[in-house]
């Protein structure tokens, strides 16, 4: 059965504390890895996507891996402006649609 | 805007009403998709276009559920007979074509009671 699974399901950080956030997937053939952030009341901001196991990519503080079974939002020196539910989401062999996972709950505390 | 638009932000209705979301998606952007996000959870997805058509609709939970996009561009979620468990945000979002990021709208907070 595929799955997206992201962990913690929350985090608190201090202002300028790095940490990673981790999507971990199984799906029958992947054909991309996104990543959204979404705050509180409005629809889902596209980051990033990977495609392919050792692809990274980077924007600002945040910075994107994959492998073949998981993936890391890596979050360098966070402010509080950072502070928002990170979404991960796959894209299956065969699909068009987005397959989501629960989200990653980060608060920055100044 | 440059974004993807969708009305009503709110709409509160009595079970058993009948209700419409509006999607605007970017402009020439071909793919729209339809997704329920619930308290908690992440986006799940509902429908797919591409152009007019509905390429899939495996997502839709029953035939209450019914989708247009009659020009290609701005889509309309038909819901009938509302039940309380519809209520949810339902995101709209866009691609410039299969397989690109999908780029979501505010969504529409439906309420039913």
């Amino acid at each position: 059965e595929d799955q997206v699974t992201q962990s913690p399901e929350a985090l608190r950080l201090q202002e300028g504390e790095s940490s990673s956030l981790n999507c971990s997937y199984t799906v029958s053939g992947l054909r991309g890895l996104f990543w959204y952030r979404q705050d509180p009341g409005k629809g889902p901001e596209f980051l990033f996507t990977l495609y392919s196991a050792g692809e990274e990519k980077e924007k600002e503080r945040l910075k994107a891996t994959l492998t073949k079974k998981e993936s890391f939002l890596h979050i360098t020196a966070p402010k509080p402006e950072d502070s928002a539910t990170y979404l991960c989401a796959v894209r299956q062999t065969g699909a068009n649609n987005l397959f989501f996972g629960t989200g990653t709950r980060l608060t920055v505390i100044p | 805007g440059a974004g993807v638009s969708q009305t009503p932000s709110n709409k509160v209705t009595e079970k058993g009403k009948y209700v419409e979301l509006r999607c605007d998606p970017i402009s020439g952007h071909t793919a729209l998709y339809w997704y329920r996000q619930s308290l908690g959870q992440g986006p799940e997805f509902l429908i797919y276009f591409q152009g007019t058509g509905a390429a899939d609709d495996s997502g839709l939970p029953n035939d209450r559920f019914f989708a247009v996009r009659p020009e290609g561009s701005v889509s309309t979620l038909k819901i009938q007979r509302t039940e309380r468990g519809d209520s949810a945000v339902y995101l709209c979002a866009s691609s410039l074509m299969e397989g690109q990021p999908q780029h979501f709208g505010d969504g529409t907070r439906l309420s039913i009671l």
